[in-house]
């Protein structure tokens, strides 16, 4: 059974860092790529970044570019989201998810998600 | 970036009866090498993570009850439940992956009437 589990969320000050980590299990780790994915109370869902199954190409939306560094661990089955310069825009619950086997690169399976609140 | 717009914001339907969700894509999300709708739908319950029901628009995922069902092509999308059940109760997002940055739908709140 495929499953993701989030951890690292919490309270953090305005201009503060966090680091996210999401560990995997139940799949072949290192090849899928993965994704965060956050959902801002009371909004709706917002892709953040991704990165390849090696670990070679990233990407991010535009609001955490320079900011956030999406990394992966394939020896240790573990997604990571470094957050710095964190904004209270920034507080959501993060979910760590991967893209589907195959040639479909839809989002098939999400962690519980972890919370992030931006706050002094 | 392609902008996703559902409609309605909200819904409610009476239990056995049809509900219907659109979604507007700003640009085709059809990939014309595998002519493929780069298109999925998510269900998120309270408290729950995101579930995905359907992909390629209209390809559901294991396990989801054939009840529910993805249409359309190009810009233009639907997901339809066809007989409501309280566990239906959800807010439903669509959400492009044809294009980087991946984007999502407002989402869509389903109710029993």
């Amino acid at each position: 059974e495929v499953q993701l589990v989030e951890s690292g969320g919490g309270l953090v000050q305005p201009g503060g860092s966090r680091r996210l980590s999401c560990s995997a299990s139940g799949f072949t780790f290192n090849s899928n790529w993965m994704h965060w994915v956050r959902r801002v109370p009371g909004k709706g869902l917002l892709w953040v970044s991704h990165i390849s199954s090696d670990g070679s190409i990233t990407y991010y939306a535009d609001s955490v570019k320079g900011r956030f560094t999406i990394s992966r661990d394939n020896a240790m089955n573990t997604l990571y989201l470094q957050m710095n310069s964190l904004r209270a825009e920034d507080t959501a619950v993060y979910y760590c998810t991967r893209d589907a086997p195959g040639p479909t690169n839809h989002l098939d399976h999400w962690g519980q998600g972890t919370l992030v609140t931006v706050s002094s | 970036d392609i902008v996703m717009t559902q409609s309605p914001d909200s819904l409610a339907v009476s239990l056995g009866e049809r509900a219907t969700i659109n979604c507007k894509s700003s640009q085709n999300v059809l990939n014309s090498y595998n002519n493929k709708n780069y298109l999925a739908w998510y269900q998120l319950k309270p408290g729950q993570p995101p579930k995905a029901l359907i992909y390629w628009a209209s390809t559901r995922e294991s396990g989801v009850p054939d009840r529910f069902s993805g249409s359309g092509s190009g810009t233009y999308f639907t997901l339809t439940i066809s007989t409501l059940q309280a566990e239906d109760v959800a807010v439903y997002y669509c959400q492009q992956y044809h294009s980087l940055p991946y984007t999502f739908g407002q989402g869509t709140q389903l109710e029993i009437k």
